[in-house]
């Protein structure tokens, strides 16, 4: 299976700072036949269920903030907000979709500071 | 509105059985793949498993194989998880999650509901 690793495991961010978060996978994600990474981040607001962000790395989901940016390829990603807002606070996870079982990060958990 | 419900959750004892419903509502559920994907308390998100569009294609993370059952009847807009020999460790709330059409990530979840394994 492919251990996805997000850091840091929790972060506390000025309003309107940005905040950055890591997630690393085990294997290659990309897949050169079509030119797309399988990696998928959401957002999981407290007592809510996860919401899609972002996928094929740095795609925003329809309705998405665009202060909420993906980058990375191959194994090195990275979930960006660029101007933190109060109802940003949640947990944040990664998904790899390349190969069955798909596999989430462990979570990071941002805060205002 | 576009939106999924699960039920069925609740208390039961290790070693006993539930099963839970995910009834799908807004949109042409037969045209979706459905997951599976459980929440311990306080923990990360773990997959659990995959019904395909007539629910001859199942699929399940190794923890699961051979304990819990996905099922779908496309006429009641619903997806089943038969959950069989209980453990404590399988105490979470299991979300149905609605899979885009080809590939592996999820763009509508339900609210989820909570299984509680435990004596």
């Amino acid at each position: 299976d492919i251990v996805m690793t997000q850091s840091p495991d929790s972060l506390a961010v000025s309003l309107g700072e940005r905040a950055t978060i890591s997630c690393k996978s085990s294997q290659n994600v990309f897949y050169s036949s079509n030119n797309k990474n399988y990696l998928a981040w959401y957002q999981q607001k407290p007592g809510q269920p996860p919401q899609l962000l972002i996928y094929w790395a740095s795609t925003r989901e329809s309705g998405v903030p665009d202060r909420f940016s993906g980058s990375g390829s191959g194994t090195d990603f990275a979930l960006t907000i660029s101007s933190l807002q109060a109802e940003d606070v949640g947990v944040y996870y990664c998904q790899q979709y390349y190969s069955i079982p798909n596999t989430f990060g462990q979570g990071t958990q941002l805060e205002i500071k | 509105e576009v939106q999924l419900v699960e039920s069925g959750g609740g208390l039961v004892e290790p070693g006993g059985s539930l099963t839970l419903s995910c009834e799908a509502s807004g949109f042409t559920f037969r045209e979706y793949e459905m997951n599976w994907v459980r929440q311990a308390p306080g923990k990360g998100l773990e997959w659990v498993s995959h019904i395909g569009y007539s629910g001859t294609t199942r699929y399940y993370a190794d923890s699961f194989e051979g304990r819990f059952t996905v099922s779908r009847d496309n006429a009641k807009n619903s997806v089943y998880l038969q959950m069989n020999s209980l453990s404590v460790d399988d105490t979470a709330v299991y979300y149905c999650a609605r899979k885009v059409v080809t590939y592996w990530y999820f763009d509508l979840w339900g609210r989820g509901t909570l299984v509680t394994v435990s004596s």
